[in-house]
């Protein structure tokens, strides 16, 4: 079936560091990908998608592209701040059927960022 | 997007009882869904809820362990019967945003069965 893998954690950074957290899936057809970001005591917020090849997904400085050939959307951002400590993590979508999607989700990347 | 709020946001209970958790969306909408994310782990999708029909359970989870309601479209319960501490996880419903592809989620409801 479907999978995604995420690199592992925890990830400590400094302040206005640059990130990458790797992702990669596994699917057959074309998957919509996503991250989503879990804010301590929050629920899960989407915060980027890409939905077909070479797409390029951004948002509050955050940015991932949809790599085919990689099969990969490894998120980036080039100056990390302490309000970005969260844990992030990567999801792609499953048809169930008529029309109706699932995510299936990697297993989450915890993010520190010390000043 | 939706917004989705839970009921209730955490709770504490004894092995062998049930709790319902309650999920409301301030729209209608066609698709509800319920996941779990135990301690320290991804999410992990229970069911499928349309409103009208049966929800759909995924591999390793069954409706008598977690009875869904879809009683309209703006609402939906979970209930996880007969709870152990395996059980003890965050809950969350979500719902497809203008595009089948997105999904919301709600705040979560974290339960710790003792």
């Amino acid at each position: 079936g479907n999978s995604v893998t995420q690199m592992e954690g925890p990830v400590t950074l400094s302040e206005e560091a640059f990130l990458t957290i790797n992702c990669t899936y596994t699917a057959t057809g074309y998957p919509s990908l996503f991250w989503y970001v879990q804010y301590p005591g929050e629920g899960l917020q989407l915060l980027l998608k890409a939905t077909k090849a070479d797409d390029k997904g951004s948002n509050k400085g955050f940015e991932a592209t949809y790599r085919k050939e990689t099969t990969s959307f490894h998120l980036e951002k080039g100056s990390v701040q302490v309000s970005d400590s969260a844990v992030y993590f990567c999801a792609l979508s499953d048809p169930l059927g008529q029309g109706a999607q699932k995510l299936v989700f990697g297993q989450g990347t915890r993010l520190t960022i010390n000043p | 997007s939706a917004v989705i709020s839970q009921k209730p946001s955490r709770d504490i209970c004894q092995r062998g009882t049930s709790l319902t958790i309650q999920c409301q969306v301030d729209s209608q909408v066609t698709m509800m869904f319920w996941y779990r994310q135990q301690p320290g782990q991804s999410l992990t999708l229970i069911a499928t809820a349309n409103q009208g029909s049966e929800a759909t359970y995924e591999s390793g989870f069954v409706i008598d362990k977690f009875p869904i309601s879809r009683p309209n479209l703006t609402f939906s319960t979970l209930t996880v019967s007969n709870m152990s501490p395996e059980d003890s996880s965050i809950y969350l419903c979500s719902t497809t945003g203008t595009s089948a592809y997105e999904q919301y989620f709600g705040p979560g409801t974290r339960l710790t069965v003792t």
